[in-house]
């Protein structure tokens, strides 16, 4: 079966940094995104990556390694405004977004 | 109208009622999808459709159906709600379908449903 896993919930301080793990078992890999959804809201685009490393973009980063079926999305400096859930999906073989259940974060003034 | 926009914005709905919920897009995507979401699930793809005129099923279409006459709309149904139906729902469409580089999927606000 095909399997996205990422933690339920974490907290972090205004300010610092904070790292949401993805793990994720498909048939097929054709790119691994991360989107952004504030309560009650539609989800958002964050990022996309294909190949293995790092993908920076402002306070946001994407990693992937394809051997490990593992993903991270690390937010910098955070602020009150990144409460959200972060959900993890993966494109599998048959182009169709695989979902995990999302991280819902907690920023703690 | 600017991207995607879903009608109505939440509903009650007796068991055994049919019920269509709207979903219309501005941006001449190809494809849209249907996508439940359920506390503590993932999104779950109901139905999809990679360019007008033609529709797949997803991971949980049972209960559901969906059409394609345009580019524009994409319209869900519920031909018999069930309690278990109750659940936000998503419409999101992408730019491109399989074979290109990747199709960011652009949502809609959703529409929360709940049958009683």
């Amino acid at each position: 079966g095909q399997n996205i896993d990422q933690p339920t919930e974490m907290t972090a301080t205004e300010g610092a940094i904070v790292q949401i793990n993805c793990t994720y078992q498909t048939s097929g890999f054709n790119g691994l995104f991360w989107y952004q959804q504030h309560a009650g809201e539609a989800p958002t685009f964050l990022s996309y990556n294909v190949l293995d490393g790092l993908e920076e973009k402002g306070r946001f980063s994407s990693f992937l390694s394809r051997s490990k079926g593992y993903s991270y999305l690390l937010l910098k400096e955070l602020q009150m405004k990144d409460s959200a859930s972060y959900l993890c999906a993966v494109m599998d073989s048959n182009y169709q977004l695989i979902w995990g259940a999302g991280t819902k974060l907690i920023i703690k003034p | 109208i600017a991207g995607i926009t879903q009608a109505p914005t939440s509903q009650i709905l007796a068991a055994g009622r049919r019920m269509t919920l709207r979903c219309t897009q501005d941006m001449r995507h190809n494809a849209m999808y249907w996508y439940r979401q359920d506390l503590g699930l993932g999104l779950r793809l109901i139905h999809y459709s990679n360019t007008a005129g033609t529709t797949g099923k997803g991971e949980v279409p049972d209960g559901y159906s969906v059409s394609r006459a345009n580019t524009d709309d994409f319209p869900l149904t519920l031909a018999s709600a069930v309690p278990s139906q109750t659940s936000v729902y998503f419409c999101a469409s992408s730019d491109s379908g399989p074979g290109l580089d990747y199709n960011e999927q652009f949502f809609g606000p959703g529409t929360r449903l709940t049958v009683l």
